[in-house]
């Protein structure tokens, strides 16, 4: 059963830039969760989308966003790109209800802004 | 509100030795548990989780965790740490019971072991 699968792996970007990361569930997973880590902050919760509706938010800034696709396919965009974006990102998929939190990463997307 | 504190930013223990890494929690309700590892270079993995059944958790590549509420932990355990044991552990917490994936990691513990 393949994996969760994250594109690009690695970026580089310039400040004011947007940028679109992309990733793939596991097969019949159709919760879609991404994060943001960073060695300051750790681990932070950005979305969780769901039947292609944002069914959870963390707290940043409107520049974040994301949309999940009908065959659970999920992507996510920055914008306005600032230094302080530059980090991993990663997603994970999962059955709802079931297992809840028990979440399967990617290798992330790791994404430096200069 | 969740949080997760997790004591030791850093841990080192000798190849063979016991493994101990702490978590404490703090949670509104009755939480889910869960302790995650990140090897170099990749994404994280699920080693355990605790749903409300039994306290004493066990997971993959011979780990274990036990819920205590009486201290709000959920500190994890390997009697002998092996070389492939290497990385970096989180602790997480959820809301139980509503289905949202939404989880607040602790800081991390960088597990390194001494040949």
């Amino acid at each position: 059963k393949a994996g969760v699968t994250q594109t690009p792996r690695y970026l580089i970007k310039t400040r004011g830039q947007q940028v679109t990361l992309s990733c793939s569930p596991i097969s019949g997973h159709r919760s879609v969760s991404w994060y943001q880590q960073t060695p300051g902050q750790g681990l932070q919760f950005l979305f969780e989308y769901f039947s292609e509706t944002q069914r959870n938010k963390g707290n940043f800034p409107g520049r974040f966003s994301g949309r999940q696709f009908s065959n659970s396919r999920s992507e996510m965009n920055v914008s306005t790109l600032e230094l302080g974006d530059s980090a991993l990102y990663l997603c994970a998929s999962s059955l709802v209800g079931v297992n809840t939190g028990e979440l399967f990463f990617g290798e992330g997307s790791r994404l430096t802004v200069l | 509100a969740q949080s997760v504190t997790q004591l030791g930013s850093h841990v080192s223990v000798s190849e063979g030795a016991l493994v101990l890494l702490r978590c404490n929690y703090s949670s509104s309700v009755p939480p889910y548990l869960f302790w995650y590892v990140q090897y170099p270079n990749q994404g994280l993995q699920l080693l355990l989780k605790y749903t409300s059944a039994a306290t004493l958790v066990k997971g993959i590549n011979g780990f274990e965790a036990e819920f205590k509420k009486s201290e709000t932990s959920f500190h994890l355990t390997k009697p002998s740490a092996h070389m492939s044991d290497a990385a970096e552990y989180f602790c997480a917490v959820s809301e139980s019971a509503t289905g949202a994936n939404n989880l607040f990691f602790g800081t991390g513990t960088r597990l390194t072991v001494i040949p």
